[in-house]
């Protein structure tokens, strides 16, 4: 039934390690995102997917790099992490209106702990 | 560029008191207009938008927010708040043509008996 689900829920890795996490959204929207929150809470834009072309990247190290395999999902794999990458990461999913944007669907966030 | 300033970190509030949280945006051209809330330990949730038409505009749970072109302020409301009201409030700002939305720092909304 979940709309936007990820996973895993909780990441806890040591400094150095690659990990993956994995975004589905069963809502049948053409366009998803992966969004960064650090520990003050500050959200902000990675990555963003439509029709599984990538349209916004912002600065972000290339260590991270998405990926979508179709619509309907965006992973998110992170080699070499750092003990800057600690935060909490989400997906979203938004349908392309005809105005250009619309209400963006978020998953329940994984939270990734570098040690 | 387009930018959005919560100006209050933190707002504790009495139940039943009303409720105002702050949110102000940058922006050169047209913008839309979100509020988020996030419960402890959860995703973001869609609280109330603004598109275009009706510059007051209603949510879930009570909440309503005025967009103010010429303060380019989209404050939120709430006139008796609930225990469960308590949790993370973020602005966001988004524009044409563009699909990311530029978030605020947040407001943490703190409601006791």
């Amino acid at each position: 039934d979940t709309a936007v689900s990820q996973t895993p829920k909780y990441l806890v890795t040591q400094m150095g390690n690659d990990k993956s996490i994995k975004c589905e959204q069963n809502l049948g929207h053409d366009t998803m995102y992966w969004y960064k929150q650090d520990s003050k809470k500050f959200l902000k834009i990675m990555f963003s997917y439509n029709n599984k072309e990538l349209i916004i990247n912002e600065t972000v190290p290339n260590r991270f790099s998405p990926k979508s395999p179709d619509k309907a999902h965006l992973n998110l794999h992170i080699n070499s992490l750092e003990l800057g990458d600690s935060a909490v990461y989400f997906c979203a999913s938004s349908q392309t209106g005809t105005g250009g944007i619309d209400t963006q669907y978020f998953g329940p966030g994984t939270r990734l702990t570098v040690l | 560029a387009q930018s959005v300033t919560q100006l209050d970190s933190q707002v504790p509030v009495f139940e039943e008191a009303p409720v105002e949280l702050r949110c102000n945006y940058s922006s050169s051209v047209s913008v839309y207009l979100f509020w988020y809330v996030q419960y402890p330990n959860q995703g973001l949730q869609l609280l109330l938008k603004y598109l275009s038409g009706s510059t007051l505009v209603k949510g879930i749970n009570g909440f309503e927010a005025e967009f103010n072109k010429s303060q380019t302020s989209f404050h939120l409301r709430k006139p008796s708040v609930h225990i469960s009201d308590t949790a993370e409030y973020f602005c966001a700002v988004s524009s044409t043509g563009f699909q990311k939305l530029v978030f605020g720092t947040g407001t943490r909304l703190l409601v006791s008996p």
